[in-house]
């Protein structure tokens, strides 16, 4: 089976803009969470979607938003972007919608720079 | 609330030598424990997990991991240091009430000829 992709790997944007990244999660899960990796703040949960519907959501502002499709293909947007957003944005994927009884599988993450 | 600690950002351990990563965890219900593996420019890859059945957790690469409950501590260890094995570690704690993990801040391992 293919695994977890994300895109674009590498995205360079400035203050204020709006971004969209892309995560397509292994064939058959439909749990998709993402993740955003900082050196300051480690790694900090986003959100989780299931069945195109959001189940969990971490503490970020509203800033932050995301969407699953029909297929489990996930999408995060990040309006007026500020340089803290600069990160690695991390999804994965699991077959249950439970996270945390079944393994997740990470993408390769999208490393966003905010100029 | 669930949290995860990992004693020590950076630990430096010579080839062939014991590795210790060490993992602290708090949970106020049975917890689900995992560490992941993170290689430079990639994403998350999970080593090992516990999820309540036996308390000695083997795992990829010759990692394994024990649950201490006592001791609340879920350590993660390697008989002999490869270069390979140099990478980013990371403890995650979860249960089966609450879906978020709770990643830890992380552990550096660096190998050392």
């Amino acid at each position: 089976k293919a695994g977890v992709t994300q895109t674009p790997r590498y995205l360079i944007k400035t203050r204020g803009q709006q971004v969209t990244l892309s995560c397509s999660p292994i064939s058959g899960h439909r749990s998709v969470s993402w993740y955003q990796q900082t050196p300051g703040q480690g790694l900090q949960f986003l959100f989780e979607y299931f069945s195109e519907t959001q189940r969990n959501k971490g503490n970020f502002p509203g800033r932050f938003s995301g969407r699953q499709f029909s297929n489990s293909r996930s999408e995060m947007n990040v309006s007026t972007l500020e340089l803290g957003d600069s990160a690695l944005y991390l999804c994965a994927s699991s077959s249950v919608e439970r996270g945390g009884t079944d393994t997740q599988y990470f993408g390769p993450g999208t490393r966003l720079t905010v100029l | 609330a669930q949290s995860v600690t990992q004693l020590g950002s950076h630990v430096s351990v010579s080839e062939g030598a014991l590795v210790l990563l060490r993992c602290n965890y708090s949970s106020s219900v049975p917890p689900y424990l995992f560490w992941y593996v993170q290689y430079p420019n990639q994403g998350l890859q999970l080593l090992l997990k516990y999820t309540s059945a036996a308390t000695l957790v083997k795992g990829i690469n010759g990692f394994e991991a024990e649950f201490k409950k006592s001791e609340t501590s879920f350590h993660l260890t390697k008989p002999s240091a490869h270069m390979s094995d140099a990478a980013e570690y990371f403890c995650a704690v979860t249960s089966n009430r609450d879906d978020k993990i709770i990643f830890g801040k992380g552990t550096r391992l660096h190998i050392l000829p």
